[in-house]
């Protein structure tokens, strides 16, 4: 149990295009999901926490015009990366956790190459 | 804000033995923590958690320790195995239900 996927698994895309990540709880209903996003050899920093049917609360220094959060549902949040550069390249992560729980269970993460 | 460090940023140990992983955190209002086993390339695979009204926790071959006192939690892997390793993060959270990742320890198992 405890199943969260992520698609893609990697992507490239241009400069200047956007991105869609979606990530899915396969067999449990997440009112909450994280989006975090992870460097080479260093720790997961949280972009954003989202609610199901809320807007997204995103950390400091995390720009919510670039990176569009939605939680439409219990199953599905999805992270657009708006106008992507270079420097957005990152693995990317989310989690996802159920009401009254602690436990956050992670995907398998997204590997952003920006060309 | 909270601060989450580890003692040891890299373990070595031999395919065998045990191993004790540390971290020690700031924020007293964390009430529950999880251990995280990261591969390379791969998300964060949960391990096992403990909540702050207990001081030990048992999984399999996985020993978690909590000293609420000293703000201190330690992951014991026993028999340690070459699939073991991996990055391994403590993550503090509490009522906000953020988790805070520190630096991470890189286990190293030698045959």
């Amino acid at each position: 149990g405890a199943v969260v996927s992520q698609h893609p698994s990697w992507v490239i895309c241009k400069s200047g295009t956007s991105v869609k990540i979606e990530c899915r709880s396969l067999d449990f209903q997440a009112t909450t999901m994280f989006w975090y996003r992870q460097f080479p050899k260093q720790s997961l920093m949280l972009m954003a926490t989202s609610n199901e049917g809320s807007k997204a609360t995103y950390e400091q220094g995390v720009e919510k015009d670039k990176f569009l959060i939605n939680h439409a549902s219990l199953t599905l949040s999805t992270l657009t990366v708006t106008s992507a550069h270079p420097e957005d390249s990152s693995f990317y992560i989310c989690s996802a956790k159920e009401i009254a729980r602690y436990e956050q269970y992670f995907g398998p993460g997204t590997r952003l190459t920006v060309t | 804000g909270e601060s989450v460090g580890l003692h040891l940023p890299t373990l070595s140990v031999q395919e065998g033995d045990n191993s004790i992983i540390n971290c020690a955190y700031s924020n007293s209002a964390s009430d529950y923590f999880i251990w995280y086993k990261q591969e390379s390339g791969k998300g964060p695979q949960f391990i096992i958690d403990i909540r702050s009204n207990m001081d030990k926790r048992q999984g399999q071959r996985v020993t978690v320790l909590l000293n609420k006192t000293v703000k201190h939690l330690s992951l014991q892997i026993a028999a340690t195995q070459p699939g073991d390793s991996a990055v391994y993060f403590c993550a503090p959270t509490g009522t906000a239900s953020k988790l805070t990742f520190g630096t991470g320890t890189r286990l190293q198992v030698t045959l």
